[in-house]
């Protein structure tokens, strides 16, 4: 089963709408990271989230970590062409042996807008 | 700043051939990861490096090696590379797992 459930998978809309993504476990973690991925370039940070309940603005960009801790979504305000690109969520998962993380990534939205 | 540094940025493969994938990374991160991206699959990690001298199987470990060089550098090998291995590679490294700065990938075919 996929730790981190994001949705929806693609979203297509017009520039100046406004949109919702969400990631989505049922599992509680300390801390979440949202990353954008242009085409052709690896990802890139935009957020960390560590509070339950947290709520960060990056311009037109509102990342709110769920009260619990096992959920975070990502709010776009009026939309814009350099807004597309394929936006992630991560976790950090303890692996073998003690203080080992790995960060462990959802599978992604796919968000295009269109002029 | 040069980041994190892959290479080669695309290679075409035969069945059977075997190849090596670099990185370098200039942050002094003691973490450092491949993984592969593949349509619809999201980043599934194949191999981790905690610290110099330390490596751990991650999802999808199987028909991959890792050497961590020294701190710098983490490797990928393909012993005899399969068409199930056409990917996106994508290296990355961290400070104890906080953000992950990631290179530009590899896009590796095989034919």
């Amino acid at each position: 089963t996929q730790l981190l459930e994001q949705s929806p998978q693609f979203l297509s809309i017009q520039e100046g709408e406004n949109l919702t993504v969400y990631c989505n476990s049922s599992s509680v973690f300390s801390s979440l990271q949202w990353y954008r991925q242009e085409p052709g370039e690896g990802p890139v940070l935009l957020v960390t989230v560590v509070t339950g309940g947290e709520v960060k603005k990056l311009k037109r960009l509102t990342f709110q970590f769920g009260d619990a801790r096992k959920d975070s979504s990502l709010h776009i305000t009026a939309a814009q062409p350099g807004d597309t690109g394929l936006y992630l969520c991560a976790v950090k998962r303890a692996y073998s042996g003690a203080g080992s993380y790995q960060l462990t990534f959802g599978k992604g939205t796919k968000l295009s807008v269109i002029p | 700043n040069a980041g994190v540094t892959q290479t080669p940025k695309f290679q075409v493969l035969k069945t059977g051939q075997s190849m090596t994938l670099q990185c370098a990374q200039d942050m002094n991160h003691n973490s450092m990861y491949w993984y592969r991206q593949d349509p619809g699959m999201g980043l599934r990690l194949i191999y981790y490096s905690a610290s110099e001298g330390t490596t751990d199987k991650g999802e999808v470990p199987n028909g991959y090696n890792v050497s961590r060089l020294n701190k710098r550098e983490f490797s990928l090998r393909l012993e005899s590379a399969a068409p199930s291995q056409t990917s996106v590679y994508f290296c990355a490294s961290s400070y104890r797992n906080t953000e992950a700065f990631f290179g530009q990938g590899t896009r590796l075919t095989v034919v």
